[in-house]
């Protein structure tokens, strides 16, 4: 079956430090990736996506993450973090175009220290 | 504005009432679903609904149903909810097909005592 792994399930840092969080799926085929983000007390908006072209992908607030196919990674990465940033992070791929569902990682908790 | 909403945001009832999560979009959306978030599980998906009238099982469907009688609105519907249904719910919607991103409502923290 099909399934996403987050790493981190909580991560604390500082103001300006460089955050990566770790995510990897289980699925040979063609994937579509996703980043979440979830606002405390809001909806996910969407962050970034990879369907296919250039791995590195860039998204919204100065986020990107870079699809490593050999090793079924979609790292999420942010040179220097805001307080602002603090959310929690889900990871997710589109396990099949027929259905349009999207598998979700456990997500991961961003706490950022001004 | 484009947008999926969800009514209510904030519910509280006993086991075995039945109660009914509205989920409506504006962005002529085929693609409608319903998910739950649970701490340590991330989200997973009840049902789904690809188009007017057809809509199938997600990943935990048990004791939840849904309808798709018109294309904005995907109702999630308790019959008897228990306890183990105290969740956050999200319904969301999509253009569908492999390119679209799911627009996600602003969620329902359903509490069931």
């Amino acid at each position: 079956a099909q399934s996403v792994s987050q790493h981190n399930h909580h991560v604390i840092l500082s103001e300006a430090a460089s955050l990566e969080l770790g995510c990897n799926y289980s699925y040979g085929g063609t994937v579509n990736l996703f980043w979440y983000v979830q606002y405390p007390g809001q909806h996910l908006q969407l962050l970034l996506k990879y369907f296919s072209g250039d791995p590195l992908v860039k998204g919204i607030k100065g986020f990107e993450a870079e699809f490593i196919k050999s090793k079924f990674s979609f790292n999420l990465r942010k040179p220097s973090v805001q307080w602002s940033d603090t959310a929690e992070y889900f990871c997710a791929v589109l396990g099949s175009s027929n259905t349009g569902k999207l598998i979700f990682g456990q997500g991961t908790t961003l706490q950022v220290k001004p | 504005e484009a947008q999926v909403t969800q009514n209510p945001r904030y519910l509280i009832t006993v086991t075995g009432k039945k109660l009914t999560v509205t989920c409506s979009q504006n962005m002529n959306h085929e693609y409608m679903s319903w998910y739950r978030q649970d701490p340590g599980l991330g989200l997973r998906q009840i049902y789904y609904s690809m188009n007017v009238e057809v809509t199938d099982k997600g990943d935990v469907p048990e004791g939840y149903k849904v309808s798709r009688k018109e294309k904005r609105n995907f109702p999630l519907i308790l019959e008897s909810p228990s306890p183990n249904q105290t969740s956050l719910y999200f319904c969301a919607s999509s253009l569908g097909g492999y390119n679209s991103p799911l627009h996600f409502g602003n969620g329902t923290r359903l509490t069931v005592t």
